[in-house]
């Protein structure tokens, strides 16, 4: 069965610290991996996508994200927090027969000033 | 290029009342999928729609229900309700559905509260 792990329900970093979002999936065949973030009272925006090709894969507002074949995952990164990254942060994984997306739990990003 | 826009966006029923649900998709879009967001079950994933035809379907009872039309408009409905429906329901469009790559692009949501 296909699934997507985020393990942290939640993530505190300082401001101007590196900061991680974990993710790991199960799907049979190539997977589309997917991160969107969503904030207070908001719909879910779209950060980045891997498809193909180069591993780290870079997104808007500053983010990227590395997919690990061999270790399943596609953690999102940044080296650099800002206070308004402060938000929900999902994983999602698109494979399989039927295409359909799998979704994480969310990790509620915090970062402190 | 206008955004998926969802209505209404608030919405207070009582139990065992029925409620629509609406979603225009951007422009050019023609897969939409509807989710279910409450604080304690995350997201999860009521059906997806393109052409449409339902294509794919969450695990959740018969009482939700959906559709999409020639425009790709779509609605789902949700009926009895009860007070474990309340939650933010969002809608996402996206380019097409076989092409699995396409990002979705997600409307604001609808805010249900069943008293």
């Amino acid at each position: 069965a296909q699934s997507v792990a985020q393990p942290e329900d939640q993530v505190n970093v300082a401001e101007g610290n590196p900061l991680t979002v974990k993710c790991t999936y199960s799907v049979s065949g190539n997977p589309y991996l997917f991160w969107y973030v969503q904030y207070p009272n908001r719909g879910l925006q779209f950060l980045l996508k891997y498809i193909t090709g180069d591993n780290l894969v870079k997104g808007s507002y500053g983010f990227e994200a590395e997919f690990n074949k061999s270790q399943t995952s596609f953690h999102l990164k940044k080296p650099s927090a800002l206070v308004s990254d402060s938000a929900l942060y999902f994983c999602a994984v698109r494979g399989g027969s039927n295409y359909q997306l799998i979704w994480g739990a969310g990790t509620k990003l915090i970062i402190k000033p | 290029k206008a955004g998926v826009t969802q209505t209404p966006r608030y919405l207070i029923k009582t139990r065992g009342q029925q409620v629509t649900l609406s979603c225009s998709p951007i422009s050019g879009h023609r897969s939409v999928s509807w989710y279910q967001q409450t604080p304690g079950q995350g997201l999860q994933f009521l059906f997806e729609y393109f052409s449409e035809t339902q294509r794919n379907k969450g695990n959740f009872p018969g009482r939700f229900s959906g559709r999409q039309f020639s425009n790709s408009r779509s609605e789902m409905n949700v009926s009895t309700l009860e007070l474990g429906d309340s939650a933010l329901y969002l809608c996402a469009s996206s380019l097409a559905l076989r092409t699995s790559y396409n990002e979705q692009f997600f409307g604001p949501g609808t805010r249900l509260t069943v008293l």
